[in-house]
């Protein structure tokens, strides 16, 4: 299967603060999904992204897809208590099969 | 809005024992997924399908089976239950999109069934 590496594992941040996470892969991939997962639920979706070069928004949340095709990253601004979770990367590899990253877990202190 | 549903939420099983999985969708999505994801691991796919009476292997397939009678319908099959596939197991679905065959439309996940084999 393909590797998607994602990093950082772990972060732990203020509240108030920025974050940044990214997924990389010497593979190239044709739609990027950026999920939330809260302890004991489903992974939720975030962002999708679709064409390289690709920057979107959600509220406080901005990702983009890489102009290789081979990366992308999630930003979050102004964290909040409620950003705590574990964040997921998803990409979709010749167009049939979507492969996760291992997770990104966010701690904020309030 | 009930989504995806899965039952149940947990259960614990003995060595050897089988179980079904069961999943359903109410979005009349024809793409279906079932992931497993091992602790602090991402998930993995385990099989998938396209649509009623298909289904196909996905990454980690060995020890489960699937069938697709309905639209609505994924359940997963564990016949010979092993301690290596104690995990949280995941249903998904999503649209085949506008051309009925797109596999990146958003999948829309389940709360998972936590499996424990002794």
């Amino acid at each position: 299967g393909q590797q998607l590496n994602q990093s950082p594992q772990s972060m732990f941040i203020q509240e108030g603060e920025d974050v940044s996470m990214n997924c990389t892969s010497s593979s190239i991939f044709n739609t990027w999904l950026w999920y939330k997962q809260d302890p004991g639920e489903g992974p939720v979706l975030l962002i999708a992204l679709y064409k390289a070069g690709e920057l979107t928004s959600n509220g406080r949340l901005t990702a983009q897809f890489g102009i290789t095709r081979k990366d992308s990253f999630l930003n979050i601004s102004a964290s909040i208590p409620s950003d705590v979770g574990i964040y997921f990367c998803a990409g979709l590899y010749n167009f049939n099969k979507f492969y996760f990253g291992s997770g990104t877990k966010l701690n904020v202190k309030p | 809005n009930a989504g995806v549903t899965q039952t149940p939420k947990f259960r614990i099983l003995k060595i050897g024992q089988s179980m079904t999985l069961q999943c359903t969708q109410d979005m009349n999505h024809n793409y279906m997924y079932w992931y497993r994801q091992d602790p602090g691991m991402g998930l993995k796919l385990i099989y998938y399908s396209v649509g009623a009476g298909i289904t196909d292997k996905g990454e980690v397939p060995n020890g489960y089976n699937v069938s697709r009678s309905t639209t609505e319908d994924f359940p997963l099959r564990l016949e010979l239950a092993a301690p290596s596939q104690t995990s949280v197991y995941f249903c998904a679905s999503s649209y085949s999109g506008v051309k009925q065959d797109s596999f990146n439309q958003p999948q829309h996940f389940g709360d998972g069934t936590r499996l424990s084999i002794l």
